[in-house]
């Protein structure tokens, strides 16, 4: 099946500690991207990548650090210093046109003990 | 700044009943339109999409409408199904870039 995975479904995190959260694609897009959405609002982008080993910031990239070693895989770090980290968080991934459509994984769920 | 908006946050309908999920946009270099269907604890659907030279398009059960001169989108969604349940987000993309705005998102609901 083609397709973008997340992991984990449920990811809890400790005062102070980073933590990761994968993303995998086989739809040989070049482009990934990362949003954050809280209850009841909408998507805000995170960061995003159009090409291995390149990636800017979205509108809301403090707290946040990516890699991008790889064409499948753009994984997101919480750091520590994401003072609200409490969210679903989504990744995506397209085609590099200005008009591509954008296709989502099922989502990690962070919460904070 | 600008940015994508929807006008009713809730939507409740009959089972059957036609659909109406209204958009603004407010930045005329928008240049490409998606709807998205979310379903609680998963992550947005493509629907449908509309590129800005278009007015209409049709899909399954749904149309899009885009009117440019007063910036407003619309999802339609014919006879509609208790499936239907969902938060519905539409997402545009400025004219030259790659990347999405979002707006809030529209619940609806379906009553059998």
């Amino acid at each position: 099946d083609g397709g973008i995975t997340q992991s984990p479904k449920y990811l809890f995190r400790k005062e102070g500690q980073n933590v990761t959260l994968s993303c995998e694609q086989n739809l040989n897009h070049d482009a990934m991207y990362w949003y954050r959405q809280d209850p009841g609002q909408g998507l805000r982008l995170i960061y995003y990548s159009q090409i291995v080993n390149d990636f800017q910031k979205g509108d809301i990239a403090e707290g946040y650090s990516v890699s991008r070693e790889k064409k499948e895989s753009f994984p997101l770090t919480v750091t520590s210093a994401q003072k609200n980290p409490t969210a679903f968080y989504l990744c995506a991934s397209s085609g590099t046109s200005s008009r591509e459509t954008q296709y989502f994984g099922p989502g990690t769920r962070l919460l904070v003990l | 700044g600008e940015n994508v908006g929807l006008h009713l946050p809730t939507l409740s309908v009959q089972e059957g009943d036609n659909s109406i999920i209204n958009c603004a946009y407010s930045n005329s270099a928008s240049d490409y339109f998606i709807w998205y269907k979310q379903e609680s604890g998963k992550g947005p659907q493509f629907i449908i999409d509309i590129r800005s030279n278009m007015d209409k398009r049709q899909g399954q059960r749904v149309t899009v409408l885009l009117n440019k001169t007063v910036k407003h989108l619309s999802l339609q969604i014919a006879a509609t199904q208790p499936g239907d349940s969902a938060v519905y987000f539409c997402a545009e993309i400025l004219r030259g870039y790659s990347t999405l705005t979002f707006g809030k998102g529209t619940m609806l609901l379906v009553s059998p």
